[in-house]
């Protein structure tokens, strides 16, 4: 069965690092979304990219997040300059429609310290 | 504003017990919502959806139901097994857009 993968499983950063989050969504979805979770509260949309470009974006996604599809396969989430407060679970989902049922991938657990 | 909220964080419920659990949204622009399933360390595992067009939509040992009057959704998940026990969450999806507004998620404990 097709599955969204994310990589790496688990990320312990530096406050003020950079970070690259990694996702291969399913090979014939053309939405991608990223979504964070904090530790024991709900998920939260971030962004959804959809043709190379971010179709919607949420106030958490500010300057220092960005996204990109380098390649046919990869899309990836970046944080510039973490903070304390970026420390969450990041999932990417991904669906074939707009609107459509999305599949989350396992996650990404960021840890800044 | 937008919102999608759940009434009870936790529910214990004994093995072979059918289950409820209760959503309210208030964005009267949602179309579409989703039940998923979440198990400690995972990603949300998509159960089951629905259309505002529908009232209710059965799949595999669970049911969703969709109360446009009042807003609320609910999931019945019947005979409950231990592998049901994870953190079920409503989300939904507004009209025209993709993104999902997930609610607050209920604990279900499933009890031997």
């Amino acid at each position: 069965e097709p599955e969204v993968t994310q990589t790496p499983s688990h990320q312990v950063t530096q406050m003020g690092q950079e970070v690259i989050l990694r996702c291969v969504p399913i090979s014939n979805h053309l939405y991608f979304y990223w979504y964070r979770q904090i530790l024991g509260q709900k998920v939260e949309f971030l962004v959804s990219f959809y043709n190379n470009e971010i179709s919607e974006k949420s106030e958490i996604f500010d300057d220092q997040f960005s996204v990109e599809r380098p390649d046919g396969s990869n899309f990836t989430l970046k944080i510039r300059s973490t903070k304390l407060e970026d420390s969450a679970m990041y999932f990417c989902a991904s669906s074939e429609l707009e609107g459509g049922e999305a599949f989350f991938g396992q996650g990404t657990r960021l840890t800044v310290v | 504003g937008e919102s999608v909220g759940l009434h009870l964080p936790t529910l214990s419920v004994q093995e072979g017990d059918n289950s409820i659990i209760n959503c309210a949204y208030s964005n009267s622009a949602s179309d579409y919502f989703i039940w998923y399933k979440q198990e400690s360390g995972k990603g949300p595992q998509f159960i089951i959806d629905i259309r505002s067009n529908m009232d209710k939509r059965q799949g595999q040992r669970v049911t969703v139901l969709l109360n446009k009057t009042v807003k609320h959704l609910s999931l019945q998940i019947a005979a409950t097994q231990p592998g049901d026990s994870a953190v079920y969450f409503c989300a939904e999806i507004k009209a025209a857009g993709n993104k999902l507004t997930f609610g607050g998620g209920t604990r279900v404990l499933v009890k031997p």
